[in-house]
């Protein structure tokens, strides 16, 4: 079946250091691809998405490209900062006709000044 | 403009209680979903409306669970005979005709935890 994996957390990273959170997918098909974010006692946020292969859905000075190939989604950014602090959730869309997401368990990202 | 909003922000009961989580999804969005959040776990799918039917409702783990959209707005997720297993975030969104691509809108969520 269709199925996300994420790296386990939590990541805990220096100010201005390069982030990546892997995510790999397994799917029927050619969904969607989306990251979400979740801020301390805030609900889910969409980050960024990709609808289709080689597609880069970028925001907020993050990234992460659509790999066919590889099966992957992967989440960058440059440079982190404290407010960035959070957990990630990687989906992916099992069904196009009611875009019904399935998620990774989520990775917490702490960035310390 | 305003987001989802889900009611109460913390539901504790006792176990074999019945309760009741609503959902305001964002006006004009006609697709709405459920999902529930275990702690240290992603979201898990239970139930999708577009309009007021149930488009797929695969995800509901077992047939104490029900939902229904009556006008085509606000939801309300029922639990019939609550277990301690049932304790978990109670999620809903809401998108745009529930397209592809069309992004999922999040409410806070319904804490539930169950004594």
């Amino acid at each position: 079946g269709n199925s996300v994996t994420q790296m386990e957390g939590p990541v805990t990273l220096s100010e201005e250091a390069f982030l990546t959170i892997n995510c790999t997918y397994t799917a029927t098909g050619y969904p969607s691809l989306f990251w979400y974010v979740q801020y301390p006692g805030e609900g889910l946020q969409l980050l960024l998405k990709a609808t289709k292969a080689d597609d880069k859905g970028s925001n907020k000075g993050f990234e992460a490209t659509y790999r066919k190939e590889t099966t992957s989604f992967h989440l960058e950014k440059g440079s982190v900062q404290v407010s960035d602090s959070a957990v990630y959730f990687c989906a992916q869309n099992t069904n196009n006709a009611g875009n019904m997401l399935t998620f990774g368990g989520g990775t917490r990202l702490m960035v310390k000044p | 403009g305003a987001g989802v909003s889900q009611t109460p922000s913390n539901k504790v009961t006792e176990k074999g209680k019945y309760v009741e989580l609503r959902c305001d999804p964002i006006s004009g969005h006609t697709a709405l979903y459920w999902y529930r959040q275990s702690l240290g776990q992603g979201p898990e799918f239970l139930i999708y409306f577009q309009g007021t039917g149930a488009a797929d409702d695969s995800g509901l783990p077992n047939d104490r669970f029900f939902a229904v959209r009556p006008e085509g707005s606000v939801s309300t997720l029922k639990i019939q005979r609550t277990e301690r297993g049932d304790s978990a975030v109670y999620l809903c969104a809401s998108s745009f005709k529930g397209q592809g691509s069309s992004p999922l809108h999040f409410g806070n969520g319904t804490r539930l935890t169950v004594t």
